[in-house]
This record gives structure tokens, C-alpha cells and sequence, in this order.
């Protein structure tokens, strides 16, 4: 598949829960899988790039882990703020001989909610 | 990361008006800006890729003619609509990158076009 599917659309979750969602890309021609995390009315913010198979990131709570050979990666949410609510996107970027295409492709964003 | 603004963030038009829209580099030499565009409830579809001082590139489905992209200098792009129809309504947003590797792209916080 050429596309990238994030679940779930959206999610719901107290003060305090951890979460966590996945992204689903494309394992051909990997080049790099980006995180963002995005505000309402605000830029979307760039949170990981990722590009090692099995490679592990984290920053804060937020952590993200990477398999390029089934073509996923999961982004957790430990001990959730109502800070944290905001959309989360996964962007798949491809390559080919170490080479970027350029362009990133986007999956829809799981919208997360936290509740006080 | 790179700071970057979009001019206006809303802006409503009479169907088959041009608009214009800015995306400035504030702290950032962009030699790429990606123009994208989301329609309700789907994820950022790239429109196209410009580089400074050339002629941008369109990606499949997207009429150059209809929308005329300038990026004149290392900080400043500009996305015109031209004769705009309802159809044309959406979110705009534009993002840089500097173009080395892994090549994060900053975004601006979008323009909501709304064509009467």
C-alpha cells in the first residue's frame, strides 16, 4: 500500500491514562517516518524523525517506536495532560538509494482528547 | 525549528475572485516551501514543491494555471487562486525545510479559504 492509515480517528482518555496509536505506511523505498503533533489554530509541530528499523525516540512523555519491515510505528502517551490533547500525524517519507523523494504523505491524524 | 507565517489565516472571497496567500520563512532560509491542502475530515494532500528561484513542481491532479505558486526568494512564498469557486474552499498551509537529511518540514498555521 502507498497509503498512510492512522488509528485510531480519534480517542478519548481521563488525566493520567496512557494511550497510544498507530501509524501504518508504506515499507518500500523508506526513507524516514515523521511524527507531528498539531494544535488547533496552531502550526503543526514537529516532534519525531524517525529512520532506523527498531529505533526508539522520546521526548518528555511522548515516545515513538519504528518497524520499516512491516511498514508501522507506534507513538505513546505516558500518563496523559489535557495538554496533550491535539491531533497526531504520521507522515511516510520515501526514498530510494539514500535518497529523499522530497515529499512527505500525510495519514489523517488521530485527534486525542484528554479529560481533566 | 524554523518559524514560519501564513498571511491571511482566513480570508472569504466571491466565486471566481484570485487570492492570494503568503508563507514567510521568519529565522530560516527555506530552499523549499510545499504548498498542501486539507479538505474536511482527510489529511494534508501535497500540492506542490518550490523551489526557490524555479519553477515549482505540481503534483498529479493539480492545475498549475489555477494555482499560480512564486517563491521569489529564500522567505517568501506566495499560493494564488485564481478565479476561485466554491469548490476551491479549504484549508491551505505551507511548510519549509532547509533540504539536508532527514529534511523536517516546518509548517505555518494555515489559511481557511472560503469561496461564496
Amino acid at each position: 500500500i502507498l497509503n498512510v492509515e492512522q488509528s485510531p480517528q480519534s480517542l478519548h482518555v481521563q488525566e493520567g491514562d496512557s494511550t497510544n496509536f498507530t501509524c501504518s505506511f508504506p515499507s518500500s523505498n523508506f526513507y524516514a517516518l515523521h511524527w507531528y503533533r498539531w494544535e488547533t489554530a496552531k502550526s503543526p509541530e514537529a516532534l519525531f524523525v524517525m529512520t532506523l528499523n527498531g529505533d526508539e525516540k522520546k521526548k518528555g512523555r511522548i515516545s515513538a517506536t519504528l518497524n520499516t519491515k512491516e511498514g508501522y510505528s507506534y507513538l505513546y502517551i505516558k500518563g496523559s495532560q489535557p495538554e496533550d490533547s491535539a491531533t497526531y500525524l504520521c507522515a511516510s517519507h520515501r526514498g530510494a538509494g539514500g535518497t529523499s523523494y522530497g515529499k512527505l504523505t500525510f495519514g489523517q491524524g488521530t485527534i486525542l482528547t484528554v479529560h481533566p | 525549528g524554523a518559524v514560519v507565517s501564513q498571511h491571511p489565516s482566513r480570508v472569504i472571497c466571491k466565486s471566481g475572485t484570485s487570492v492570494k496567500i503568503e508563507c514567510r520563512s521568519l529565522d530560516f532560509q527555506a530552499t523549499t516551501m510545499f504548498w498542501y491542502r486539507q479538505f474536511p475530515k482527510q489529511s494534508l494532500m501535497l500540492m506542490a514543491t518550490s523551489n526557490e528561484g524555479s519553477k515549482a513542481t505540481y503534483e498529479q491532479g493539480v492545475e498549475k494555471d489555477k494555482f499560480l505558486i512564486n517563491h521569489a526568494s529564500l522567505t517568501l512564498s506566495t499560493l494564488t487562486v485564481t478565479s476561485a469557486h466554491p469548490e476551491d474552499s479549504s484549508f491551505y498551509i505551507c511548510s519549509v525545510t532547509s533540504g539536508f537529511y532527514q529534511e523536517t518540514q516546518y509548517f505555518g498555521p494555515g489559511t481557511r479559504l472560503l469561496v461564496l
